[in-house]
C-alpha cells in the first residue's frame, strides 16, 4: 500500500523559532498533498493543499506568511511553522494523493503526524 | 459547504457488544467516504472506504454502509474487543471540495472488558 512518512515525530521549540516538518511519501508520486492540524479532542481541520511545482492554497482563517508550504517534488512536502508561539502547539498530520480514473475521488494517504510544542 | 457530523460523540460498551457508529453529512454529492480509527497521540489508520457507486463495505469485523440520498454512512464492529477502543473518524470527499476531505468530530470508544 501507499506510504507517506513525516520527520520529525515530536518536536519541541522555544517560543519565536520556526518548525519545518517533512511529509514523504515514499512509494508513489503524490501530485497533491494535505497539511491537517489536530487540537487535543477535536477532529482533523484541513490546513492548506499543495500540488507539486505550484503555490499552496490555504483553508479560510489559515495565514499563509505563518505556514509556509513547499511542494517541490512529487514526493516531498514540507510546512514551516514561523515564528512559532504556544498557540500553534497542536499536532499536524499531512496526506497524500496521486490522480485516479474518472469520476473517482482521489484517495488520500496518511502520515503518522507530528506533534509541535511551543514553549 | 459540507458538513460531517458523528454520533454519538462517545460511547462505551462491554466487551463482546457490537458496535454502531453513525456518520451523516449534508451535501450526498460526494466521491467517497472514509472510516479512519485514531489511537490516542497515533495518527489515522484507515479502515474502510465507500466509493459513491457502493453500498457498502466488508474488512473482518467491521462493516460500513453508505445512503447517500440520506446523507449517513453506519460503522459496524461486531463482537467488540478492549483493543478496538480508540476515536473513530469518518471523512467525507465532496465533489464541490475537489479532492479535500471532510471530516466528523469523530467518536471516541472504550470497550470494558
Amino acid at each position: 500500500g501507499a506510504v507517506v512518512s513525516q520527520h520529525p515525530s515530536r518536536v519541541i521549540c522555544k517560543s519565536g523559532t520556526s518548525v519545518k516538518i517533512e511529509c514523504r511519501s515514499l512509494d508513489f508520486q503524490a501530485t497533491t498533498m494535505f497539511w491537517y492540524r489536530q487540537f487535543p479532542k477535536q477532529s482533523l481541520m484541513l490546513m492548506a493543499t499543495s500540488n507539486e511545482g505550484s503555490k499552496a492554497t490555504y483553508e479560510q482563517g489559515v495565514e499563509k506568511d505563518k505556514f509556509l508550504i513547499n511542494h517541490a517534488s512529487l514526493t516531498l512536502s514540507t510546512l514551516t511553522v514561523t515564528s512559532a508561539h504556544p498557540e500553534d502547539s497542536s499536532f499536524y498530520i499531512c496526506s497524500a494523493s496521486f490522480p485516479s480514473r474518472a469520476g473517482v475521488g482521489e484517495t488520500q494517504y496518511f502520515g503518522p503526524g507530528t506533534r509541535l510544542l511551543v514553549l | 459547504k459540507q458538513e460531517v457530523t458523528q454520533i454519538p460523540a462517545a460511547l462505551s460498551v462491554p466487551e463482546g457488544e457490537n458496535l454502531v457508529l453513525n456518520c451523516s453529512f449534508t451535501d450526498s454529492a460526494i466521491y467517497n467516504l472514509q472510516w479512519f480509527r485514531q489511537d490516542p497521540g497515533k495518527g489515522l489508520t484507515s479502515l474502510l472506504l465507500i466509493q459513491s457507486s457502493q453500498r457498502e463495505q466488508t474488512s473482518g469485523r467491521l462493516n460500513a454502509s453508505l445512503d447517500k440520498s440520506s446523507g449517513r454512512s453506519t460503522l459496524y464492529i461486531a463482537a467488540s474487543q478492549p483493543g478496538d477502543s480508540a476515536t473513530y473518524l469518518c471523512a467525507v470527499g465532496s465533489k464541490a471540495a475537489g479532492n479535500k476531505l471532510t471530516f466528523g468530530g469523530g467518536t471516541r470508544v472504550l470497550v470494558k472488558p
